[in-house]
């Protein structure tokens, strides 16, 4: 089964409105990370090894490693938030990520 | 911010061929990665390199190989391409001080007919 778990699959979403993303790892893990991605594009880091609580802009995210869980919380979402957002855990030191299959956003006016 | 290039952007191949997709990163980074992102799955791993003359197995590396020449430049290689290896594929670069973060090129497309 997967070992990154993320929760919606899909969220849409009224420009404006908050949500609120789920991640949940199966394995223990050393770090995790947020992805954003638009269709077709690449990767980009939003969160990087985040633990406790912390914001970028209007993005925050709660990470608890001990209890294998993150959230991703988007306040105010504005239509380019729109895309895709992927977390992934490092489960053994520098031997690559293992993602989620992420969330879907779509904001509309 | 990382830089890692990917080429080529879009690939065409025919079934049985041989395709090379290479990935330059100018970080100076130890690790390279090669992933494929497919609907239903997900990223991926198919190999990773901590150097040159480095090459490691992912979670999927049956029927590719990869090559590390340099610390700049880590290719993926399909020696006999097949339609299920028709996929977009990316390829990041790690700094292996600390908790590694991981940096994206902008994919490759791959189709195999």
């Amino acid at each position: 089964g997967q070992q990154v778990q993320q929760s919606p699959t899909s969220l849409v979403l009224q420009e404006g409105e908050n949500a609120e993303l789920q991640c949940n790892f199966s394995t223990s893990l050393n770090s995790m990370q947020w992805f954003y991605q638009r269709p077709g594009g690449s990767l980009i880091s939003v969160f990087y090894n985040p633990s406790g609580t912390k914001q970028s802009g209007r993005l925050t995210s709660t990470t608890v490693i001990k209890e294998r869980r993150s959230s991703l919380h988007i306040s105010s979402s504005q239509i380019t938030d729109s895309g895709t957002y992927l977390c992934a855990m490092e489960h053994n030191y520098a031997q690559g990520l293992t993602f989620g299959l992420g969330t879907r956003v779509s904001v509309f006016p | 911010e990382a830089a890692v290039t990917q080429s080529p952007r879009n690939k065409v191949a025919v079934t049985g061929g041989k395709v090379t997709l290479s990935c330059n990163q100018t970080n100076n980074h130890n690790n390279m990665y090669w992933y494929r992102q497919d609907t239903g799955h997900g990223l991926r791993l198919i190999h990773y390199s901590y150097g040159a003359g480095s090459t490691e197995k992912g979670d999927i590396p049956d029927g590719y190989k990869a090559s590390r020449p340099s610390q700049e430049n880590f290719s993926l290689i399909l020696e006999l391409a097949t339609p299920s290896q028709t996929s977009v594929y990316f390829c990041a670069s790690g700094d292996a001080t600390g908790v590694e973060r991981l940096f994206f090129g902008h994919g490759t497309k791959l189709s195999v007919l």
